[in-house]
């Protein structure tokens, strides 16, 4: 079956780099995705990547994936307070499956 | 701006007694999703409109139903909310073609007492 995991928390400083890391079982997911949850709203969509795509960047944002091992991470450059949140990794077969989320948390 | 709204954002409600979350979208697309989200867990697909077409998923308990009147419109009942039912809400929407690129709402937040 369908299933995403992702480590549960990472704590960074303030203008660090962040990577965020998952793993996935459908290797028929044509796109995954990353999505971010700021506290108290619903998630909003960050970036997602191309099944056939090792890389894809955008501004401060970097996805990897390695289909081969079933891993994509999320790199966030320069790492701002405001980019405290809890993020999720999603699966798209038939439909979205999500990781339980990694929170974020940035020191100043 | 287009946006997915959810109604109420906080509902308290009393074991057994029914209950009905709304949604609503302005961006004019024709799924709809209610996912439930517990604490610290992934959001979990409860159903899904495909224009008025209802699509449940095999884990849904019965206890949760959904009605589309329209286009733009989307309702979540809880016939007999038991307090593992406590959760937030969310409800999402995408155009037809492209289901991982769901737009969701802020949540409704459900306390049963």
């Amino acid at each position: 079956g369908e299933d995403v995991e992702q480590s549960l928390f990472l704590s960074v400083r303030e203008g660090d780099s962040s990577v965020i890391n998952c793993t996935y079982t459908d290797s028929s997911s044509t796109y995954l995705y990353w999505y971010k949850q700021e506290p108290g709203a619903g998630l909003q969509l960050l970036t997602y990547i191309f099944s056939n795509m090792d890389m894809k960047q955008d501004q401060r944002l970097t996805v990897l994936l390695n289909k081969k091992d079933k891993h994509l991470s999320l790199r966030i450059a320069d790492t701002q307070t405001g980019d405290s949140a809890i993020y999720f990794c999603a699966e798209s077969g038939n439909k979205l499956v999500f990781g339980a989320g990694t929170i974020l948390r940035v020191k100043s | 701006d287009a946006m997915v709204i959810q109604n109420p954002r906080y509902q308290v409600t009393q074991f057994g007694k029914p209950v009905t979350l709304s949604c609503s979208q302005t961006l004019n697309h024709n799924v709809m999703y209610w996912y439930q989200q517990k604490s610290s867990q992934a959001p979990k697909l409860l159903f899904h409109y495909y224009d008025k077409d209802f699509n449940n998923e095999a884990d849904t308990p019965d206890n949760f139903q959904s009605r589309r009147p329209n286009t733009s419109f989307c309702f979540l009942d809880i016939r007999s909310p038991g307090l593992g039912d406590a959760a937030m809400y969310l409800c999402a929407t995408s155009r037809g073609g492209t289901l991982g690129e769901q737009y969701f709402g802020p949540g409704t937040r459900l306390t049963v007492t």
